[in-house]
């Protein structure tokens, strides 16, 4: 079975840009949540979408937004890049229970 | 918000039982306590979950104080391969099930 699917898994952008990461939950889970994780810490809450509603947003600002669309897929975008971006983007599905975190994106802002 | 407290690091030898301890006091009553792991380069994997009672999975076992301040999660034997960052989260359930990680244990298992 696939697990959650992240793209890309790497890239490098400079400071200003906008990136576009996605999501592909495992079949079947409804739920999918972001979160970024600074090295050298736990991650953070960033977004949570189920039914393609937003159900819950982390202490990020408005340069970050995300989307979930009807095959439960999501995307998360984030304007106007900062240094401080610089991160490893996860993204976790859920049916019920436990949540499956797919590899991450690791995102370098130059 | 709530949050959790872990030690940085721990160490334990190959075969042995290892014990990480949480501090969660500002948990609230519907709150779920998660256990996560990961690895290198990896996202975090699931491990156990509980609310009230202790639970046993063929991973581990997770055992949550009565007042459910604390937990600690249990590795019956460790092994070379459970060496990893083992989170304790909070699963904020009135915030749409949101999960608020600590900084996370560093395990590390000598053979």
């Amino acid at each position: 079975d696939a697990g959650v699917t992240q793209s890309p898994t790497h890239l490098i952008k400079t400071r200003g840009q906008q990136v576009t990461l996605r999501c592909s939950p495992i079949s079947g889970h409804k739920s999918v949540s972001w979160y970024q994780q600074v090295l050298g810490q736990g991650p953070q809450f960033i977004f949570q979408y189920y039914e393609k509603e937003e159900r819950g947003r982390g202490n990020f600002p408005d340069r970050f937004s995300a989307r979930q669309f009807p095959n439960y897929s999501s995307e998360l975008n984030v304007n106007a890049l900062l240094l401080g971006d610089s991160a490893l983007y996860l993204c976790a599905s859920s049916l019920v229970g436990g949540y499956t975190f797919g590899s991450g994106t690791r995102l370098t802002v130059v | 918000d709530a949050k959790t407290t872990q030690p940085n690091s721990m160490e334990s030898n190959e075969e042995e039982p290892v014990h990480l301890p949480c501090n969660h006091s500002t948990i609230s009553g519907t709150d779920y306590i998660h256990w996560y792991r990961q690895l290198p380069s990896q996202g975090p994997e699931y491990v156990i979950h509980g609310l009230t009672s202790n639970v046993n999975n063929r991973m581990a076992s997770l055992a949550i104080a009565e007042d459910r301040k604390s937990s600690t999660l249990i590795l019956h034997r460790a092994t070379l391969r459970d060496a990893a960052v083992y989170y304790c989260i909070l699963l904020i359930y009135n915030q749409g099930g949101k999960l608020i990680f600590g900084q996370g244990t560093e395990l590390s298992v000598k053979p």
